[in-house]
């Protein structure tokens, strides 16, 4: 399995401001996905990054909100922008495509607080 | 994909066999049941997965019905790290994306 970090692994921001999460992978992945768990919920899937090219993103998100970057097979960015508290949740970032059967790994997870 | 029902909470004491059910009725003959197991403040971690057959590894035993509409993730002998949110994901190979639902909230009691 892959070896997944996140930074920073939490932040306290103020409202409209606009936090950027890094993702960094120890080997080339051929998928990175972004999540979102907000208090007390189960995981949403924000968007996937594509390498190359623009992400996909789930009913629901879009880009202007939470832009991604993905420059390449190691590395992706997600950014929160013009935060609000309802953005206060734990985001994740997940990779596959390491193995045969493609499971998905999660990163520690970016604990964002929103004032 | 399939959507799965769990049990919203489960206790089990600590060096018994946990089961945690899953119910998925509506899986199509393309779907692998997935289990991943959320602890606290950490991110999710895969467990094991199957099609049909049943299924072990280091860490966990899976066991599907016949007729693939339910499933039983076993560990063994609990520990008190084994306390977690369950979640069972039905997924078709080749569609990445996971979709969680409620989960099992796994208490192991000492």
């Amino acid at each position: 399995s892959a070896v997944i970090s996140q930074k920073p692994s939490r932040d306290i921001c103020q409202r409209g401001t606009s936090l950027t999460i890094q993702c960094q992978v120890d080997s080339q992945v051929t998928m990175m996905f972004w999540y979102r768990q907000q208090p007390g919920q189960s995981l949403t899937l924000i968007a996937t990054a594509n390498q190359g090219s623009e992400a996909t993103y789930e009913s629901g998100f879009v880009i202007d909100k939470f832009p991604i970057s993905r420059p390449n097979l190691t590395f992706s960015t997600l950014t929160v922008s013009n935060m609000s508290p309802e953005d206060s949740s734990i985001y994740l970032c997940s990779v596959a495509g390491t193995t045969r059967y493609n499971e998905q790994f999660f990163g520690p997870g970016t604990r964002l607080t929103v004032l | 994909d399939a959507k799965t029902t769990q049990p919203p909470s489960m206790d089990c004491a600590e060096g018994r066999a946990a089961n945690l059910p899953c119910n998925h009725s509506t899986i199509s003959g393309n779907e692998y049941v997935y289990w991943y197991r959320q602890i606290h403040s950490q991110g999710p971690q895969y467990i094991i997965h199957g099609l049909k057959n049943n299924e072990t590894n280091e860490m966990a035993s899976l066991i599907i019905t016949e007729d693939r509409k339910s499933s039983t993730l076993i560990l063994p002998h609990a520990t008190l790290r084994d306390t977690a949110v369950y979640y069972c994901i039905v997924r078709g190979f080749g569609n990445e994306k996971l979709t969680f639902g409620t989960g099992t909230r796994l208490t192991i009691i000492p």
